[in-house]
């Protein structure tokens, strides 16, 4: 059972690249998240979505853009690499959007820019 | 809008001693409550929740209650093993139009044989 699956683990940019996270769940849910962590910060929103078709923005959209072409997946898109975009990004997924069901998470991607 | 306090520490304790992690929250509306621990190169994992107040969440031997009159959800453990020690996020998720979860900043743990 694989649950959530992030690729790459970790990854170094160079300012002004781009690149796409890539997630992907098997347990058929219909929302998924995602989250930077940044030392001392918690975990901060970045979009989620509702389902296939249905993306919104998160506490810190800026920068980063999303779409979601199946209920599998859910990548999330860096147009123009910045350093303050250094973080660990985990991507989450839970069965319904009720506040009493637990959020399933990847391992993360390490992400650097410089 | 909703908040979650706990220390960052890092918390150090010896083998076997008890553990108390503090948490506190304010929110508007009568949200879920969740502790997560993550593990070193890992993501969160669910470690318990309580629904509503006065529940009591456990698992592993940690332990959390709800308590509302105190908008508190502080986690215990009896025994520590150098196996607990991670990182562990105190949680709420309130009602809206999606899951919308506020993690409080992570409190580190460390056990020492």
């Amino acid at each position: 059972n694989a649950g959530v699956t992030q690729t790459p683990k970790f990854r170094i940019l160079k300012i002004g690249q781009s690149m796409t996270l890539q997630c992907a769940q098997d347990m058929n849910h219909n929302y998924m998240y995602w989250y930077r962590q940044d030392p001392g910060m918690g975990l901060k929103l970045i979009y989620y979505s509702v389902g296939a078709g249905i993306t919104d923005k998160g506490e810190v959209p800026n920068g980063y853009n999303v779409s979601r072409s199946t209920t599998e997946d859910f990548p999330l898109r860096l147009e123009l690499a910045a350093p303050s975009q250094t973080s660990v990004y985990f991507c989450a997924s839970s069965t319904t959007g009720d506040s009493n069901q637990p959020q399933h998470f990847g391992d993360g991607t390490r992400l650097s820019i410089l | 809008g909703d908040s979650v306090t706990q220390m960052e520490g890092p918390v150090t304790l010896s083998e076997e001693a008890f553990l108390t992690i503090n948490c506190t929250y304010t929110a508007t509306g009568y949200p879920s409550l969740f502790w997560y621990v993550q593990y070193p190169g890992e993501g969160l994992q669910l470690l318990l929740k309580a629904t509503k107040a006065d529940d009591k969440g456990s698992n592993k031997g940690f332990e959390a209650t709800y308590r509302k009159e105190t908008t508190s959800f502080h986690l215990e453990k009896g025994s520590v093993q150098v196996s607990d020690s991670a990182v562990y996020f105190c949680a709420l998720s309130d009602i809206g139009s999606y899951q919308k979860v506020t993690f409080g900043i992570g409190t580190k743990l460390q056990v020492i044989p």
